[in-house]
């Protein structure tokens, strides 16, 4: 079975650039999370989709950030524009079951530095 | 406010020397306790899920314990490839998304 793959895997921006990253979850999770590291900080939720449908997106940091997933199937997170506090490490992760954070699969991640 | 607290933030470990993890939560209502391992480069893997106070779940060298209030990850006789940061996580009040601890980096010389 496929993991959750992401790509890309580093990206390197200026400050101002728009960025788009994505996340293909494993076939049939219906439900699919992002979540980010900053430096030093802890991993943070950022949002959750129930196949096309936003169920939580109250991690979101502001309206510079948009998610989507067209179609349920994978899903981008576009930064438009992106500022020095946007770089960090962003997680993707899907599950068959909501509520079951033990079947959570993780991606390896997308490191994003805004410079 | 659910907070997960993890200590120490490293820990540095000769192969063979035993020592314990710890992680702190306050959260409403538990629905679980969460390990992971993280590799440089990787994604969390999951390795445990505790319930309820007292329970105990072991992987190889690994066992993780539950009180109300925290939760440790014991390694017994670690080897370098036990090497990697290990995060605990609990579920928000909604049950929607983990709330994660910032991790304890482990290093484990031979």
């Amino acid at each position: 079975e496929a993991g959750v793959t992401q790509f890309p895997s580093h990206s390197v921006i200026e400050k101002g650039q728009t960025v788009t990253l994505r996340c293909d979850p494993i076939s049939g999770h219906d439900n699919l999370y992002w979540y980010r590291r900053v430096m030093g900080k802890e991993i943070k939720f950022l949002l959750h989709f129930v196949k096309e449908s936003k169920q939580d997106e109250s991690g979101m940091p502001n309206n510079r950030f948009l998610a989507e997933r067209t179609g349920g199937t994978y899903s981008t997170l576009k930064v438009q524009p992106a500022e020095l506090e946007d770089s960090g490490v962003y997680f993707c992760a899907s599950s068959q079951e909501a509520t079951s954070f033990r079947g959570y699969t993780f991606g390896s991640g997308t490191r994003l530095t805004v410079v | 406010e659910d907070q997960v607290t993890q200590s120490p933030e490293a820990l540095r470990l000769q192969e063979g020397e035993s020592s314990s993890l710890n992680c702190s939560y306050t959260v409403s209502g538990l629905r679980g306790l969460f390990w992971y391992r993280q590799d440089p480069g990787k994604g969390p893997e999951f390795l445990f899920t505790l319930y309820s106070a007292g329970e105990e779940k072991e992987k190889e060298r690994l066992k993780a314990t539950l009180t109300k209030k925290e939760s440790f990850l014991h390694i017994t006789a670690p080897k370098p490839e036990d090497s990697a940061t290990y995060l605990c996580a609990v579920p928000n009040q909604a049950g929607t998304a983990l709330i994660f601890g910032k991790g304890t980096t482990l290093s484990v010389s031979s």
